[in-house]
């Protein structure tokens, strides 16, 4: 079954700079890799998806994600947080019968 | 596109109770929904499978006698907490899948607050 780790609980960033959220995935056959956000009690959104072709993903609010077979990662980036990006982030694999794995999340605070 | 409702947002519950929770998907068919628990500052956690029309599937270690789940259209699946008991307090999020493409993307409810007291 596959499996996904974020390394980071709680990351913290000044408004403005630059972010990057580190996600690392298991899998035997070619993954299915989601980036959602969730803000406090609320449902999750999805930032953006890879599935096949460019390994640089676009996705919404500015954000991208780079898929690295090799590494076995999937980080999110971010070139310049606003505070409006504090919330909950969660990496996510799926699999095979449909069904995705999450990542345990990150936490990302932005300071002012 | 691709809404998910749950329903209710919040609920509150005495021990002993049943409660009952809708997932929707408002403007697509959804032939597989994912009911999901997560738990305060933790991720969530996949509880069952349910295909329309079919018994659902649960993950290792979901009671699904407790947790009972119908999925009897393309549009509605409920999952109904049974007997709760305060550790049964958490957020479930549903989920419904959208076929059409090499896999399901699934689109989130807004999720359920249930509270037993």
């Amino acid at each position: 079954a596959q499996s996904v780790t974020q390394p980071d609980i709680h990351i913290t960033v000044s408004e403005g700079a630059s972010l990057e959220l580190r996600c690392n995935y298991s899998y035997g056959a070619t993954p299915y890799l989601f980036w959602y956000v969730q803000s406090p009690g609320q449902g999750l959104q999805l930032l953006l998806k890879y599935f096949s072709g460019d390994t640089l993903v676009q996705g919404i609010k500015g954000f991208e994600a780079e898929f690295k077979r090799s590494q076995s990662s999937f980080n999110l980036r971010k070139p310049s947080v606003h505070w409006s990006d504090a919330a909950e982030y969660f990496c996510a694999v799926g699999g095979s019968n449909n069904d995705m794995r999450f990542g345990a999340g990150t936490r990302l605070t932005v300071k002012p | 596109g691709a809404v998910v409702s749950q329903h209710p947002s919040r609920v509150i519950c005495k021990s002993g109770t049943s409660v009952k929770i809708e997932c929707r998907s408002l403007d697509f068919q959804a032939t597989t929904m994912f009911w999901y628990r997560q738990f305060p500052k933790k991720s969530l956690m996949l509880m069952a499978t349910s295909n329309e029309g079919s018994k659902a599937t649960y993950e290792q270690g979901v009671e699904k006698d407790k947790f009972l789940i119908n999925h009897a259209s393309l549009t509605l699946s409920t999952l109904t907490v049974t007997s709760a008991h305060p550790e049964d307090s958490s957020f479930y999020i549903c989920s419904a899948g959208l076929a059409g493409g090499i896999f399901y993307e699934q689109y989130f409810g807004p999720g359920t607050r249930l509270t037993v007291t």
